[in-house]
This record gives structure tokens, sequence and C-alpha cells, in this order.
């Protein structure tokens, strides 16, 4: 256990399905990460939340909409997805988004597939 | 950020030192190295990090060089729950993000 929580671990889903992914984290860190991780690719970032308030953007499609509540929680929406974004997606957090030892604590990730 | 190369794998044997090198001939005077593993199908998890004198924990040492064009990373006794991806990355600290490269496939063998 890290100390960042992401449900559901698993999930499958249809072209035309809505879901959600959550990330909680208690460590009192103020920036969280949404990274992607396709088979044989290196980690993609995907957005970057710093205060609640999104400060990147990395050209994700807007069947992916993140959702930041509050610092301890972050939401990934997802509509109309492709197979293609069938991936295995990292949430992250970290103290602050600019500080020294800022290293970063990462969940275990949700295994999504989409058919 | 600057660019990392790393080595795509690496073999050591169980008990012996494992030593993993990166080159970032590009890294600027505030950018920081930092180490991360991934063991199959997890999160990756943070290692070490450093500016310039090396560093150690419980985990690793990291060796970074004079220039800071390389560093290495040292697991002393490398056991078989070592074997993981492991990350070398260059940050500016005022940049929150953190770039993955491909980095190093660490097999430890018994």
């Amino acid at each position: 256990e890290t100390g960042v929580t992401q449900t559901p671990r698993h999930l499958v889903m249809g072209m035309t399905n809505k879901k959600s992914l959550k990330c909680e984290q208690h460590l009192g860190h103020n920036a969280m990460y949404w990274y992607k991780q396709s088979a044989k690719k290196p980690l993609e970032l995907m957005f970057v939340y710093s205060l609640e308030e999104r400060v990147e953007n990395n050209s994700v499609p807007s069947r992916f909409s993140p959702e930041c509540p509050n610092s301890s929680h972050l939401f990934l929406h997802l509509h109309t997805l492709q197979p293609e974004d069938s991936a295995l997606y990292l949430c992250a957090s970290s103290r602050s988004q600019g500080a020294i030892s800022n290293g970063y604590t990462f969940g275990s990730g949700t295994r999504l597939t989409v058919v | 950020d600057a660019k990392t190369t790393q080595p795509p794998s690496m073999d050591c044997a169980e008990g012996r030192a494992a030593n993993l090198p990166c080159n970032h001939s590009t890294i600027s005077g505030n950018e920081y190295v930092y180490w991360y593993r991934q063991i199959h199908s997890q999160g990756p998890q943070y290692i070490i990090h450093g500016l310039k004198n090396n560093e150690t924990n419980e985990m690793a040492s990291l060796i970074i060089t004079e220039d800071r064009k390389s560093s290495t990373l040292i697991l002393p006794h490398a056991t078989l729950r070592d074997t993981a991806v492991y990350y070398c990355i260059v940050k500016n600290t005022n940049a929150g993000k953190s770039t993955f490269g491909d980095g190093t496939t660490l097999t430890v063998k018994p």
C-alpha cells in the first residue's frame, strides 16, 4: 500500500459506456497526476493538477475528462473510448508541483480494457 | 527536461551488486536526477534522487559524475524481488511533471 489508492483495479467497458476512475491520497500532497501506460510503451503524462487546478493537459482527447474536487481526490471520467485506449492508468501524487525532493507516489493503477 | 539514455536490459546474480547506468549529457544546472522502478503490473516506486552529491538511502545508492552527465544507481545486494524496470529521470523542480523513458529491465537471477 503506497498511500495512493486507485479504484477499480480492473475495468472492462464497451465503447459506448461511461465510466470513471478514482484516485485517493491522504498523504497531504498538493499535486496529482494521471499517467497512461500502454503495452510496451513508456508512461505518458495525461494531466497535472496542482492545488485542485489543472495546470497541464498533454493533448489528451476530450473523451478523457479529469476532475479534481479537492486535493485528496482525482477522477478520470471516460466516455466513448476506443479499443486503443486500453491501458494501465496510473495516478500519482507529490507534495507540490515545484518542490525539491518531489518524488512521486504512485497508485497501483487501473487496468482498463475497452471492448 | 533533459533526455536520458539507459540500456534496455541487464542481468544480475542474486546477492551481487546491481549497477544501473544512465546518461543525461544535456542535463542543466537546476535539474535533479531521479530514479524509480516498476515491478510488473504495479505503479512505479520512487527510489532515490540527487543533484550533484552522491546519495544513499535504505534502498539504493546514487552516484553522479562530477560533470553530472551520467549517473549510476547501485542496489548493493540484489534480490529476486528487485527484478523490475528501472527509470532514470531528470527533472527541473520547478516543473511538476516527470517524463519517463523506456527504462532498463533488470532481471535478478538465482
